[in-house]
């Protein structure tokens, strides 16, 4: 299995500008989860999703959107980037029902800047 | 609401010596706690977790253990080694959500 895999590991964007932060994972679970991680504040939920057709907004939602249209995708979409969003993004996902069924396993991570 | 705070750091100790890492949550029902851990240029780790009260999740000779009473879980580890110098993240899930603390770093020295 690869795991979570996330692309690309690094982009640097204008203002204004959209773009795509691709997550897969290739070990069927139900449960995939976006974060971002900023100096001195851990992670923070963007967006999840309990299975394909189904997202849900988690801490910090605004300036993002999700679709899940297959159980392995889970692309995050930044509409227009601004320079608030520069962050390093982090997806995960997770068996549901696996007992427990909270663990996690996480991607390598994109780093992103905004200009 | 659900939030997590613990210590921040860095924590620095030489090898051997005894390390706690402290977690206090904030948390309606009942969540399940976890410790992960990041090591440079990496994604985070499942260290150990906890489900439900008085449990103890152990790994690698890390403990934590969950105690409703004083809505913490503390991580413990009786003799660090250089190998795990990192940042360290407590965290809770809840309702279909993870709330994670700001971390923090440790810094072994031989």
């Amino acid at each position: 299995n690869a795991g979570v895999t996330q692309t690309p590991k690094f982009q640097v964007l204008k203002t204004g500008q959209s773009m795509t932060l691709q997550c897969a994972q290739d070990m069927n679970h139900e449960y995939m989860s976006w974060y971002r991680q900023d100096p001195g504040m851990g992670l923070r939920l963007i967006h999840y999703s309990v299975g394909a057709g189904i997202t849900d907004q988690g801490e910090v939602p605004n300036g993002y959107n999700v679709s899940r249209s297959t159980t392995e995708d889970f692309p995050l979409r930044l509409l227009s980037a601004a320079p608030s969003q520069t962050s390093v993004y982090f997806c995960a996902s997770s068996y549901r029902w696996e007992p427990p069924r909270e663990t996690q396993y996480f991607g390598p991570g994109t780093r992103l800047l905004v200009l | 609401g659900n939030s997590v705070t613990q210590m921040e750091g860095p924590v620095t100790l030489s090898e051997e010596a005894f390390l706690t890492i402290n977690c206090t949550y904030t948390a309606t029902g009942y969540p399940s706690l976890f410790w992960y851990v990041q090591y440079p240029g990496e994604g985070l780790q499942l260290l150990l977790k906890a489900t439900k009260a008085d449990d103890k999740g152990s790994n690698k000779g890390f403990e934590a253990t969950y105690r409703k009473e004083t809505t913490s879980f503390h991580l413990e580890k009786g003799s660090v080694q250089v190998s795990d110098s990192a940042v360290y993240f407590c965290a809770l899930y809840n309702f279909n959500k993870f709330y994670f603390g700001s971390g923090t770093k440790l810094n072994v020295k031989p």
